[in-house]
């Protein structure tokens, strides 16, 4: 069974840093690799995709990339700004029902 | 304005109610789906349905209920078996079949057991 971990749980940064988030899925044979954002009480929006046969996707101050092999993608974020903050999804979908399987998030705060 | 409504915002149940949330998409998608997520988690699919007058249990089907009688609306019952209903519901839809898997959500429906 696919299982995706995101670390870490929860990051704060000031405004202006540069930074890492970090997806993990146990299943390399995934079809492609997504990011999302969250705000609280929302519901999803997409950032990136990553087919499984790319290794990286950019997006104005976003980079997302995926090393299938070893099973993990990271989300850079350059100049965070407080409007960055906050929760950060990881999905893979995966399977014959081509299933999106879900991390459990890193919120993000930039501060001002 | 294409996308995906969900109804109400926020619903309250009485333990032993079944209460029912509606998804509505005018996005032509065949695909959608009913998602659970709890505080400091990730989603967790409750039922998918790729087209009308069928759909499939995710991983935690058990004490929900769906229909899919039209292509644009799929509602989702959460039953009095549900143990522990009070949860964020997310409904999304796709293409079936397109180049990409990419998942439009709606709004989402915050659900509490009184």
């Amino acid at each position: 069974k696919q299982e995706v971990t995101q670390i870490p749980a929860a990051l704060s940064v000031p405004e202006g840093e540069n930074l890492v988030l970090n997806c993990s899925f146990t299943d390399s044979a995934i079809y492609n690799l997504q990011w999302f954002r969250q705000d609280p009480g929302k519901g999803l929006t997409s950032l990136l995709l990553i087919q499984s046969s790319q290794r990286e996707q950019t997006s104005g101050r976003l980079n997302a990339s995926l090393d299938k092999s070893s099973g993990r993608s990271t989300l850079y974020i350059a100049a965070s700004q407080p409007g960055d903050s906050a929760t950060y999804l990881c999905a893979v979908t995966s399977g014959s029902a081509r299933q999106l399987t879900f991390g459990s998030g890193t919120q993000l705060t930039v501060l001002p | 304005d294409g996308g995906i409504t969900q109804s109400p915002k926020y619903l309250f149940r009485k333990e032993g109610q079944n209460v029912t949330l509606s998804c509505e998409q005018n996005l032509n998608h065949d695909a959608m789906y009913w998602y659970r997520q709890d505080p400091g988690q990730g989603l967790r699919l409750i039922y998918y349905s790729q087209i009308v007058n069928d759909f499939q249990k995710g991983d935690i089907a058990e004490g929900y209920s769906v229909s899919r009688e039209k292509k644009e609306s799929f509602p989702l019952t959460v039953t009095s078996a549900q143990k522990n209903p009070t949860a964020f519901y997310l409904c999304a839809s796709s293409i079936v079949g397109g180049k990409t898997d990419t998942q439009y959500f709606g709004p989402g429906t915050r659900l509490t057991v009184l």
